[in-house]
């Protein structure tokens, strides 16, 4: 009954490290999302998608960037991993307008 | 300011007592969620609520829109219940998110 699945649990990168984090919903929905979750801050938007090819910036895109190549996968790219990018990661699909959303797991991500 | 504001940030409650978690947002809304987080990382969402009442179990939230105002009860807490209770509110097909509150059941 897996919904939003992503690709890793756990990840150690180095400093400079191109790292990517993939996310895949089985839920035909149109917006996808990445978080990250820092204590004390709670969950803080990266980017978002609301379509194929779209993307939008969140609140704290700054290091990050995404792909959505197809409407099941979204890919979140820290394209050179610093350590202040150590987090949790957390994808989220939703339908939109008072329907449920679901999230992944999450992706515990340490740069050292 | 946060758009949404959760109370406490921390709890702790013995088993069998009666919790609150409160949740208030400063911007007009299309629907509020109440999202359970458990130690390791998943999300389950709980509710979505657009007005009134909501229950599940030993699990009851209500939302006040005019108030811009959202409770999450849990009635005979039990130790499983520990985990981070979330608020997170609709607007314009986005979703904006609470610290959180940390509920320790002992």
């Amino acid at each position: 009954d897996v919904k939003v699945t992503q690709s890793s649990r756990y990840l150690v990168k180095r400093t400079g490290e191109k790292v990517f984090l993939e996310c895949v919903q089985d839920m035909d929905h149109e917006n996808m999302f990445w978080y990250r979750q820092d204590p004390g801050l709670g969950l803080r938007l990266i980017y978002f998608s609301y379509d194929v090819k779209m993307k939008e910036k969140g609140d704290i895109p700054e290091g990050y960037s995404v792909s959505r190549e197809k409407k099941e996968r979204f890919s979140l790219i820290l394209e050179s991993a610093s350590t202040n990018q150590t987090s949790m990661y957390l994808c989220a699909s939703w339908q939109g307008w008072e329907n449920t959303i679901y999230f992944g797991e999450g992706s515990w991500l340490t740069v050292v | 300011k946060n758009e949404v504001e959760q109370s406490p940030q921390n709890l702790t409650a013995q088993e069998g007592e009666f919790i609150t978690i409160n949740c208030s947002y400063s911007v007009g809304i299309s629907a509020l969620h109440w999202l359970q987080q458990h130690p390791g990382g998943g999300i389950v969402s709980l509710f979505m609520l657009s007005s009134g009442k909501k229950k599940h179990g030993r699990l009851i939230a209500t939302i006040n829109i005019q108030e811009k105002h959202s409770s999450l009860h849990i009635t005979a807490s039990h130790p499983r219940d520990s985990a981070v209770y979330i608020c997170a509110v609709e607007l314009n097909n986005d979703m904006r998110f609470g610290a959180g509150t940390r509920l320790t059941v002992k």
